[in-house]
């Protein structure tokens, strides 16, 4: 069976530092791209970014608004992909998901076929 | 970037209705189109891809259709259980994934 599951999230003061991380399990991890979503409270779903597999130098993407601050990276041989937050802002606040990304084409995925059950940031002094 | 749309954003149907959801894309996309359902305190779960593709254990009340920049979500069937929001997403254009705001199954 799949299974996504996120953890690390919690309350954090601005400016500070997370990292979320995600255990894959039921699958090959390392055959698949990760991406990671976020949906502030009573929101939409927000793509934050994904990282293609070693077949494609587990290169990274990100969205514009999160450029710079976020950086996914993974781990095949313990099956988990991270997210670090850095300079986090109360904007920052939401449920963090992280998906399997399937569909794929030139190592990037097209739509996303397992989701963790999401982590919740808190930014807040 | 792509821009999403969805109609309605919220309806109130009864059980045994037919319900169609509707997306639009801001410029067309070729059917590359993905609806995800979720339920409050849930995961999004991956109903369709490539517009019409149901997915393994989907039930088959569910279908999609459409071309160039509108698509359209159908439950044939509307069931207790199918009380959720429901997202399209586009992934012709990547990145970004574009998402739709979402539009709220409510039973009546």
């Amino acid at each position: 069976e799949v299974q996504v599951v996120e953890s690390g999230g919690g309350l954090v003061k601005p400016g500070r530092s997370l990292r979320l991380s995600c255990i894959a399990s039921g699958f090959t991890f390392g055959d698949y791209a990760m991406s990671w979503f976020r949906q502030a409270p009573g929101k939409g779903l927000e793509w934050v970014g994904f990282i293609r597999n070693n077949s494609y130098g587990e290169t990274t993407e990100y969205a514009a608004s999160v450029k710079g601050r976020f950086t996914i990276s993974r781990d095949d041989s313990k099956s988990i992909a991270y997210l670090q937050i850095n300079s986090l802002k109360t904007e920052d606040t939401a449920v963090y998901y992280c998906a399997r990304g399937n569909g794929i084409l030139g190592g990037s995925p097209y739509y996303f076929d397992f989701w963790g059950q999401g982590s919740l940031v808190t930014v807040s002094s | 970037d792509i821009q999403m749309t969805q109609s309605p954003s919220s309806l109130s149907a009864s059980v045994g209705d037919r319900v169609t959801i509707t997306c639009r894309a801001s410029q067309g996309i070729s059917n590359f189109l993905a609806w995800y359902q979720q339920k409050p305190g849930k995961a999004p779960k991956l109903l369709l891809s490539a517009a019409f593709r149901l997915e393994s254990g989907v039930p088959s009340r569910f279908s999609g259709s459409g071309s160039g920049t509108d698509y359209t979500l159908t439950i044939s069937s509307l069931q207790p259980e199918d009380s959720a929001t429901y997202y399209c997403q586009q992934y012709y254009s990547i990145p970004p994934f574009t998402f739709g705001p979402g539009t709220k199954v409510d039973i009546k």
